[in-house]
């Protein structure tokens, strides 16, 4: 009964690979986001979808492509990554409806790469 | 959003109140006083928040002063499991997608 899940918790991977991390929610949630935190542990927003629209994009690299194939489901697709890109990488939902919109957070990715 | 402000470290004994300040000088009118915690490793949680009224949950209390520049999380009888990183925000309380900036946090140490 997770409400929002990524996959996976752990990636290790070689500079200039590609890879992907996925994320679910089953809050029945019309907004998803992409959040980044570095080393210094500084939480920073990515990406926001809307209804499966990109509404915010944070000057990330284009390295990074967010795709959403429905509103349940926001993933996140890295291409030739750098050291830089090491981070845990998390997720969240939040509802459109009404103004007290929290944020539900999936449980991180910690991407290490080498 | 406005910025907010607050220390970077704290320490509580276990069983007693936890005071968490933030400032936020610069709010204005139609933003809302948000808090998250951050346990280590985990995704942040939602705590509490509030517009200009005093808010109280089951997790925690939000005291809000009167000129709206400052708020205060209380966690009535800390335990060990509110050892966390605690982040106060403020935002338009508007519908929809929301840009939310996290700061650095308070890093609260409950001490047994």
């Amino acid at each position: 009964d997770t409400a929002v899940s990524q996959t996976p918790k752990y990636l290790v991977t070689q500079m200039g690979n590609d890879k992907s991390i996925k994320c679910e929610q089953n809050l029945g949630h019309d907004t998803m986001y992409w959040y980044k935190q570095d080393s210094k542990k500084f939480l920073k927003i990515m990406f926001s979808y809307n209804n499966k629209e990109l509404i915010i994009n944070e000057t990330v690299p284009n390295r990074f492509s967010p795709k959403s194939p429905d509103k349940a489901h926001l993933n996140l697709h890295i291409n030739s990554l750098e050291l830089g890109d090491s981070a845990v990488y998390f997720c969240a939902s939040s509802s459109n409806r009404g103004i007290y919109n929290e944020q539900f957070f999936g449980p991180g990715t910690r991407l290490t790469v080498l | 959003d406005a910025k907010t402000t607050q220390p970077p470290s704290m320490d509580c004994a276990e069983g007693r109140a936890a005071n968490l300040p933030c400032n936020h000088s610069t709010i204005s009118g139609n933003e809302y006083v948000y808090w998250y915690r951050q346990i280590h490793s985990q995704g942040p949680q939602y705590i509490i928040h509030g517009l200009k009224n005093n808010e109280t949950n089951e997790m925690a209390s939000l005291i809000i002063t009167e000129d709206r520049k400052s708020s205060t999380l209380i966690l009535p009888h800390a335990t060990l499991r509110d050892t966390a990183v605690y982040y106060c925000i403020v935002r338009v309380g508007s519908g929809g997608y929301q840009k939310v900036t996290f700061g650095t946090g308070t890093k609260l140490q409950v001490i047994p």
